[in-house]
């Protein structure tokens, strides 16, 4: 089982739609990240998250630390959202000094007009 | 742009050829990775710089792989005698004091 799991893989929406992407993760962690890529290999990073919850536009992000959960939410999709979308974890018994992350393996969205 | 350069952006190499790659990152960020990511799959660790120490390494770098960052700013990545499963993207991030990450647009690799 990996330690990051994301659900689900693959996601096909209507324009306008309201769209969450799930992560869940077994290790301690000290950060959690939400990431965009687009086809051609670029990654963006949306949200970096340790508690909470954080708002940047039209994306939300959510973090239950006691459930190892997290959310990517999207409200009123648009087809310029099609990406693959990337929970990344760093877990905690890494240490202040080291950058590991740990990655799930995305979710693709695929929004239409 | 997210201020992370990488170079090449694709490269394609025949099987026992070496390859170099670069990564100039943001230029305040002390801390620099490698990831490699094959189609479909998300990133995993290659390696990671503190400034110019080499702090740690993934057991999916082999001996035919070699990491520098000479004066903690720009980094290359060498693969020598290159293999067919060694064809991937090679992503390179910086990040700074904040703990958010920077990617680059990755290298492409394809051995033939």
């Amino acid at each position: 089982k990996n330690e990051v799991e994301q659900s689900p893989q693959n996601l096909t929406a209507q324009e306008g739609e309201f769209i969450t992407i799930n992560c869940s993760y077994s290790v301690g962690i000290s950060a959690l990240h939400w990431l965009q890529q687009h086809p051609g290999g670029g990654i963006v990073s949306l949200f970096m998250l340790s508690s909470g919850k954080k708002k940047h536009g039209r994306l939300i992000a959510t973090i239950n630390i006691q459930e190892k959960h997290s959310s990517l939410h999207i409200t009123a999709s648009h087809p310029r959202d099609s990406a693959v979308y990337i929970c990344a974890v760093r877990g905690s018994r890494y240490g202040g000094s080291q950058g590991n992350l740990i990655f799930g393996k995305g979710t693709k969205l695929s929004v239409k007009p | 742009d997210t201020g992370v350069s990488q170079d090449p952006r694709h490269k394609i190499t025949k099987r026992g050829q070496n390859v170099t790659f670069r990564c100039d990152p943001i230029s305040e960020h002390n801390r620099l990775y490698w990831y490699r990511q094959t189609l479909g799959q998300g990133p995993e660790f290659l390696t990671y710089f503190q400034n110019e120490a080499q702090l740690e390494k993934s057991r999916l770098l082999s001996d035919r792989f070699s990491a520098e960052r000479p004066k903690g700013s720009f980094s290359t990545l060498e693969i020598q005698r290159t293999e067919q499963g060694d064809s991937a993207m090679y992503l390179c991030a910086s990040r700074g004091g904040t703990g958010e990450l920077f990617f680059g647009e990755g290298s492409r690799l394809t051995v033939l």
